[in-house]
């Protein structure tokens, strides 16, 4: 079965800071990945999902961008941070129709 | 649009007794549904899942109830525990990349 691994767990950066947030998959070969984000009291929204190494697609526009260097490793960055980019960030496998999710890492943006 | 919601954003129920969650979804072509649970500062975790082409889906402690006709599924937990307490989601499935999640209910259980 996969393992899903992100780092770092929490984070508190202040705005207009880089961000960069690493997820790192095994137990799976060729995955497809996804990063969700959740606010507070919401739901999760899909950010970006990548079907093989180099590909991204982003399916909200915003000031985050997303980076597949390797199968099983998928980041997500940011140039400059905003408050609203606080929030709980989880990185995803796809398999068949289920998504497996990683641990989360929370970033609070002051 | 598509949507995917739960009418309660709480739910408190004794230990021992069985919880129902509801969902309300509105696309009629969604063919897939799942259930999640997350725990507080963890990320979610597939509880049960069904398709379209059922009604009612088993697993251990867990039922999943789907009504097509007035696009509703249900999740119930049998004699619920303190280890159930949790945000349970339901996700709606169009397609290989399309999953959206309703807000979530919080599951409380009373000792």
């Amino acid at each position: 079965s996969q393992t899903i691994h992100q780092w770092p767990a929490t984070l508190v950066q202040p705005v207009g800071s880089p961000l960069s947030l690493e997820c790192t998959v095994e137990g799976t070969s060729n995955p497809n990945l996804y990063w969700y984000r959740q606010a507070a009291g919401r739901g999760l929204q899909l950010l970006f999902y990548s079907v093989g190494i180099g590909q991204i697609s982003s399916e909200v526009p915003q000031n985050l961008s997303a980076s597949r260097p390797q199968d099983r490793q998928f980041i997500l960055s940011s140039k400059k941070l905003l408050l609203s980019d606080s929030g709980f960030y989880l990185c995803a496998v796809g398999l068949g129709q289920l998504r497996y999710f990683g641990p989360g890492t929370r970033l609070t943006v002051l | 649009g598509e949507s995917v919601g739960l009418h309660l954003p709480t739910l408190s129920v004794q230990e021992g007794d069985n919880s129902i969650i509801n969902c309300a979804y509105s696309n009629s072509a969604s063919d897939y549904f799942i259930w999640y649970k997350q725990e507080s500062g963890k990320g979610p975790q597939f509880i049960i899942d069904i398709r379209s082409n059922m009604d009612k889906r088993q697993g251990q402690r867990v039922t999943v109830l789907l009504n097509k006709t007035v696009k509703h599924l249900s999740l119930q937990i049998a004699a619920t525990q303190p280890g159930d307490s949790a945000v349970y989601f339901c996700a709606d499935q169009t397609g290989a990349n399309n999953l959206f999640f309703g807000t979530g209910t919080r599951l409380t259980v009373i000792p």
